[in-house]
Parts: structure tokens; C-alpha cells; sequence
């Protein structure tokens, strides 16, 4: 089974400038998830998706960042105008639902290493 | 709100020493609670977790067990290997789905030869 797959792995950028960062889910995983980790800080969430829905999006930062999942499959997260804070590591996660008992196979990809100078 | 709170690394470590990375959590009901892994150059794996109080999650020789009173989750290792150089983060959920982690700042472990 493929696991959770993210790319670009690493992306340096203007300050500015915009990137997008994909991600693909394991497949039939209704629950997608954007993580982020700065400057060598704790792990910090940023948005849920169920299917194409987004759940909760209290995390993101502000409104340079937009996240999609058209269709319920894979999922972008662009951000526009890219600032130097946002350098760091973004991850992503999916999971599926089992009936009456919550979330499983909670699975992390790789994360995509973004430098923004 | 939640949060987690490990002890502050790097942490450095000569092959077969004992190891313990501190976590403790803040938290409103009962979370689940988590240690991840993440090896040089790959993405963050689940290690152990736990899902009530008292309970112990175990894993590669890696234990942790769920300290309510305590509010800690503190991870344990007997003998270190060179492969287990990584950085380890604490993490719990949220009580009612579980769907969004919160995670402690991350500890580097050098394991040395």
C-alpha cells in the first residue's frame, strides 16, 4: 500500500513569490490533514479535511495560505505571497474512519522542507 | 487549550546508555497520547501510544506509560543503538475524535557508538 506522498520535498523561494505544496493521501483515507513545523519548534496543526470538506481550519495562519482537496483525493496548500516566516517544514496526514471508533491509520508523509529567503 | 511539553534537547547519548525524554501534557478530559518518531530524511512515524490512564504503550524496546496524576508521558529506552538517532516528539489528541494532534517542541537524540 502506497503511503502518504507529499512533493515537492523541498522548495526555496523568493520572498513574494508563491508555491504549492501537494499532497496525496493512502487511498479510500477520507481524512486529510496540514501540519507545520517552524524553525525547530513543536509540530503545529493547521487544517482538516474530510472529504472535500474543510473541518476545521483554525489553525492556518492567515490568509496567504489557501488549501484545497477538489474531488476528496489529494489536497494543495499554496501560499501567496510566500514570507520569510513561513520557512519550515510542512507536513501532511490522512486517516480513515472506523465506525464508532474514530480515526485510524493516522499516517504522515514525508513533508516538503519549504525556504522562503 | 492542550499542550505538550518535552524536555528540551539535543540529547546525546553513548550506545547502550539508558534514555528518557520527558513529557508532560496539559489537556481538558481524557486524551490519547502519542510519541512519534522522525529518522533523518523520512516522515514522522508513530512509535507507542496510549490510550488511558495507567495504560503502558511499547514499541522497539521504547515504553511510555500514561501518568494522569502526573499529567506525563515520559518515554524510556534501557539500551540506545546508533540507529535510534532521531527526533522524538510527545503528542496528544483531542478527547472527543482524535482527528488534530498536538505536539511538543521535538527532541534530537544523538545516539554515539
Amino acid at each position: 500500500e502506497a503511503g502518504v506522498t507529499q512533493f515537492p520535498s523541498h522548495s526555496v523561494i523568493e520572498k513574494g513569490q508563491t508555491v504549492t505544496l501537494r499532497c496525496d493521501p493512502i487511498s479510500g483515507h477520507d481524512n486529510l490533514y496540514w501540519y507545520r513545523r517552524v524553525m525547530g519548534k513543536e509540530i503545529k496543526f493547521l487544517l482538516h479535511f474530510v472529504k472535500e470538506s474543510k473541518q476545521d481550519e483554525s489553525g492556518m495562519p492567515n490568509n496567504r495560505f489557501l488549501a484545497e482537496r477538489t474531488g476528496g483525493t489529494y489536497s494543495t496548500l499554496k501560499v501567496q505571497p510566500a514570507e520569510l516566516e513561513d520557512s519550515g517544514v510542512y507536513f501532511c496526514a490522512s486517516s480513515y474512519y472506523y465506525p464508532g471508533q474514530g480515526p485510524h491509520g493516522y499516517t504522515f508523509g514525508s513533508g516538503t522542507r519549504l525556504t522562503v529567503v | 487549550g492542550n499542550s505538550v511539553t518535552q524536555m528540551e534537547g539535543p540529547v546525546t547519548l553513548s550506545e547502550e546508555a539508558f534514555l528518557t525524554i520527558n513529557c508532560t501534557y496539559t489537556a481538558t478530559g481524557y486524551p490519547s497520547l502519542f510519541w512519534y518518531v522522525q529518522y533523518p530524511g523520512e516522515g514522522l512515524q508513530l512509535l507507542l501510544k496510549a490510550t488511558k490512564a495507567d495504560d503502558k504503550g511499547s514499541n522497539k524496546g521504547f515504553e511510555a506509560t500514561y501518568r494522569k496524576e502526573t499529567t506525563s508521558f515520559h518515554l524510556e529506552k534501557g539500551s540506545v543503538q546508533v540507529s535510534d538517532s532521531a527526533v522524538y516528539f510527545c503528542a496528544l489528541d483531542r478527547e472527543t475524535s482524535g482527528s488534530r494532534l498536538t505536539f511538543g517542541e521535538g527532541t534530537q537524540l544523538t545516539v554515539n557508538p
